[in-house]
Formats: C-alpha cells, structure tokens, sequence
C-alpha cells in the first residue's frame, strides 16, 4: 500500500500568512493526488485534484504543487474561514489512502 | 443541484451489522463511482473502497475485505455500505463520497456523513 506521510500534523497560524502543507508518499504517484478541507462536525471538501488543479469555487489563494513523492498545499494568505484539517490523498493505486491531517489552527 | 442524503446515525451492538445507504440526486448516478469513507471520533480520514455507479464493479480496502460489501441501486439511485461483524472500533462517522470514474478517481462531493455507533 502507498503511505502519505503530512507535515506538520499541526500549525498555528494568523490570518493572512502564507501556509504551506506538505505531503508525502512512499512512492511516485505522478500527479494523482488531491488535497480535502474539514471543518469540524462536517464533511471534507475537495480543494485540489491532480496535484494542482483547483475544484470549481474554490478561492484562487489555495494552490497544490508536486509530482512523484512529493506535495504541497499552499493558502497563500490565511483567511478565518480557513481555519480548518487538510487532508492528501493519493489516487495512484488502491487503497486510496488519506495522509494524517494537518490541523491549521489560529494563532 | 447536487444532494447525497444518507440514512439516520445507528447504534449497533457487537457482532451485528449496519447498512448505510447514500441517496444521490442532481447529476447521472451511473456515470459516476461511490467511494466510501469513514472517520472515527477525533482521528483521521480512512478509505474503505469504492463502487462503480454503473457496472457495480468494487475494489475494497484490504483490512475490510470479508467484512463490507458495497452495493447500488440503479433504479434508486442508491449507494449501500454494509459492514458486518461489527466491533466497538467500527465506531465512527461514515460518509459516501461522488467519485469521477477516470484516472484519477478524485472524490468531488461528499455526503454529510453517518454516525455509527457500536456499544455493549
């Protein structure tokens, strides 16, 4: 099974900085990874699929990057709302394996 | 517009079994897959399997093989999760989740998740 390790499984942050989420997998998955927001007591939403394509209405401040092994989630000017767990998953081969989490938190 | 309606949060003893069912309306249910997913309390994300909205075709996450089976229900538009034998670590909020059938399966609209809870 193809492991996804995030980094870092907690980050405390103020509104308006720049975040950046890592992921990675144990071994090359192209581009076949998308990046999830959850919000408390609520379903994830898809942010980011085939590594850095944005899903329809989600803000442009959210971007994905990499490819092989390597990811990153990047808000690039911390909003309220965004106060959330971002989850990768991969998509290369099943199971379709989710990386810890990252709790973004206000600081 | 698009709506994944999932049946009321069940309490279950150990050893029984529960069937989750995934209601969908809003686009063409058989041009899409269903995926899946659960999250126990205050943990992470975890993958079950997926189910294909138009053949039936499944692919099972190794650790739930024997134990699941996922099912649909074309004329319903339903999607069914059926977990069986169940311990009090199955205890956890299970969500479907519309899945693109191209490669890659990315999962582009979840349902608002089914709680499950297994106690003595």
């Amino acid at each position: 099974d193809i492991q996804l390790t995030q980094s870092p499984s907690f980050l405390s942050a103020s509104v308006g900085d720049r975040v950046t989420i890592t992921c990675r997998a144990s071994e090359g998955i192209s581009t076949h990874l998308a990046w999830f927001q959850q919000k408390p007591g609520k379903a994830p939403n898809l942010l980011i699929y085939v590594a850095s394509t944005l899903q329809s209405g989600v803000p442009s401040r959210f971007s994905g990057s990499g490819s092989g092994t390597e990811f990153t989630l990047t808000i690039s000017s911390l909003q309220p709302e965004d106060f959330a767990t971002y989850y990768c998953q991969q998509l290369d081969a099943y199971p379709l394996n989710f990386g810890g989490g990252t709790k973004v938190e206000i600081k | 517009q698009l709506q994944l309606v999932q049946s009321a949060g069940e309490v279950k003893k150990p050893g029984a079994s529960v069937k989750v069912s995934c209601k969908a309306s809003g686009y063409t249910f058989t041009k899409y897959g269903m995926s899946w997913v659960r999250q126990a309390p205050g943990q992470g994300l975890e993958w079950m399997g997926f189910i294909t909205g138009y053949t039936g075709n499944t692919n099972y996450a190794q650790k739930f093989e024997g134990r699941v089976t996922m099912t649909t229900d074309r004329s319903t538009n339903t999607a069914y999760m059926e977990l069986r034998s169940l311990r009090s670590d199955d205890t956890a909020v299970y969500f479907c989740a519309r899945t693109v059938t191209v490669i890659p399966p990315y999962s582009d609209f979840w349902g608002p998740g089914t709680l499950v809870t297994v106690s003595s």
